[in-house]
C-alpha cells in the first residue's frame, strides 16, 4: 500500500527565514511519481513539482528547491527566504505508474509566514 | 498547462436537496476523472475514479448511490451529491487525466455547505 507522511502539521516562521517541509513516502512500486502542491486559503491546488522515481536530481525553481532521496524515501521541499505569500497548506503526494493514476496525499503542512 | 474548469466554486444548499458539480476539460480530453473530498483542516481523500463511458469506481466507504458520477463525454464529468446533509459539507475537487503518460490537472474546487 502507498503512504505519504508529512510529520510536521504546522510551522510558523518569520519572513526571510528558510523553511523545509518534510515528506516521507512508502510504496512497493519501482515506478512512481512524487508531487508537491500548494493550497492557499482560497482552496485551489497549485501544482509545484512532479518528479518520477528514476530522476533523483535535486531541483531548484526560484526560491523553491526539492531534495529527492530514494535511500531514505524522502522528497523534502525547501523555501528559501520565505515570504508572506508563501503562507498556505502544502501537500506532498504520490502516484503509481504514469503519474495520471490516483494520488495519495499526505496530511498536509500549514505554513504561516509572519511579516 | 491544461485546464480543468470546475463549477460552481461554492454552493450553499438546504438539507435534503441535491447538488451537481461539473468539471470540464477545456483543452484536452479527460479520459479519466478523479473526484476528491477534503473536510476542513484535513487532507484530500479520493472518492471515486471515473473513465469516460464507464461506471465509476468508488473508494471504500463512499456511497455510490449518494455521490452520483457521470462521465458521459471526454470533456465533461459531473458529481451529484444527492439528498445532501450537513455532514456532506466539504471541499470537492476533480482531477482530469488524458492518459497514463501525461500529467493530470485539478479543477478549482467546489466548497459545498449544506444547511
Amino acid at each position: 500500500a502507498q503512504k505519504v507522511t508529512q510529520a510536521q502539521t504546522e510551522i510558523s516562521v518569520v519572513e526571510k527565514e528558510d523553511v523545509t517541509l518534510d515528506c516521507v513516502y512508502e510504496t512497493r512500486d519501482t515506478t512512481y511519481y512524487l508531487f508537491w502542491y500548494k493550497q492557499p486559503p482560497s482552496g485551489e491546488l497549485v501544482f509545484l513539482i512532479r518528479r518520477n522515481s528514476f530522476d533523483e536530481q535535486n531541483e531548484i525553481s526560484g526560491r523553491y528547491s526539492w531534495n529527492f532521496q530514494k535511500s531514505t524515501s524522502s522528497f523534502n521541499f525547501t523555501i528559501t527566504a520565505s515570504q508572506v505569500v508563501d503562507s498556505a497548506v502544502y501537500f506532498c503526494a504520490l502516484s503509481e505508474q504514469g503519474g495520471s493514476e490516483k494520488l495519495v496525499f499526505g496530511k498536509g503542512m500549514k505554513l504561516t509566514v509572519n511579516p | 498547462g491544461a485546464v480543468v474548469s470546475q463549477h460552481p466554486s461554492w454552493v450553499i444548499c438546504k438539507s435534503g436537496t441535491s447538488v451537481k458539480i461539473e468539471c470540464r476539460s477545456l483543452d484536452f480530453q479527460a479520459t479519466t476523472m478523479f473526484w476528491y473530498r477534503q473536510f476542513p483542516k484535513q487532507s484530500l481523500m479520493l472518492m471515486a475514479t471515473s473513465n469516460e463511458g464507464s461506471k465509476a469506481t468508488y473508494e471504500q466507504g463512499v456511497e455510490k448511490d449518494k455521490f452520483l458520477i457521470n462521465h458521459a463525454s471526454l470533456t465533461l464529468s459531473t458529481l451529484t451529491v444527492t439528498s445532501a446533509h450537513p455532514e456532506d459539507s466539504s471541499f470537492y475537487i476533480c482531477r482530469g487525466a488524458q492518459d497514463s503518460n501525461t500529467e493530470a490537472f485539478f479543477g478549482q474546487g467546489t466548497r459545498l455547505t449544506v444547511v
